[in-house]
């Protein structure tokens, strides 16, 4: 089945500790891209790949991390996790190089840092 | 700032009534509109992709319309039912030398029973 793989789904941890919340597709999707959700506002960017090893600035970049090491994964890095880092994360991939054709999401990961 | 505004924030209907909603943007650099159906505790999936003036696409009882001149685009459900309860989200593609991806903060629609 053609999808996006997220992990975890939901995720509870203290601030300063490093983590990571994967992702992955099976499509051979070049374009993937990490956002959030917060309430009252629309899904903010936060980082894109267009490619292998092509990784560009969101909207909303700091405070994470990314790398595209292989077409198919995409993990999203807190490197030192703050409370405002609280939020609903989705992973997205499409075909080419914008998402012309809309995304694939992934299932979301709630994280919470206390 | 680039904005996509979507009207209402949220609205109730009952089962059976027909129902739309409004998804308004800048015009100007216009390369596609996307609509997405989000269900709660679930993700985003594409209903509909859409790039021309004047387009209409439909599945099932839901539809939608696009006007790229004055920027905005309808979509429309046709005697609601509680399954289409979600949020409705529109994103704009747009091309200004590199290309940008522009979220709404969508429609909640609750349909009852």
């Amino acid at each position: 089945e053609a999808q996006v793989t997220q992990n975890p789904r939901y995720l509870i941890t203290v601030t300063g500790k490093k983590l990571t919340v994967t992702c992955s597709q099976n499509m051979n999707h070049e374009y993937m891209s990490w956002y959030r959700q917060d309430p009252g506002l629309g899904l903010r960017q936060i980082y894109y790949s267009m490619n292998v090893e092509v990784t560009d600035k969101g909207d909303v970049p700091e405070g994470y991390k990314v790398s595209r090491k292989e077409k198919r994964n995409f993990p999203l890095i807190l490197e030192s996790p703050s409370p405002n880092q609280t939020s609903l994360y989705f992973c997205a991939s499409s075909l080419r190089g914008a998402p012309a054709y809309g995304y694939t999401f992934g299932s979301g990961t709630r994280l919470t840092v206390v | 700032i680039l904005n996509v505004e979507q009207s209402p924030q949220s609205l109730h209907v009952q089962e059976g009534d027909s129902t739309n909603f409004t998804c308004s943007f800048p015009s100007s650099n216009f390369y596609a509109l996307h609509w997405y159906r989000w269900e709660t505790a679930k993700s985003p999936e594409a209903l509909f992709v859409m790039t021309l003036n004047g387009d209409e696409k439909k599945k099932g009882r839901i539809s939608a319309t696009l006007n790229t001149k004055e920027g905005y685009s309808y979509l429309y459900i046709k005697g609601s039912q509680p399954e289409d309860s979600a949020t409705y989200l529109c994103a704009l593609l747009i091309t200004s030398g590199t290309y940008k991806y522009i979220f709404g903060t969508g429609t909640r629609l609750k349909v009852l029973a």
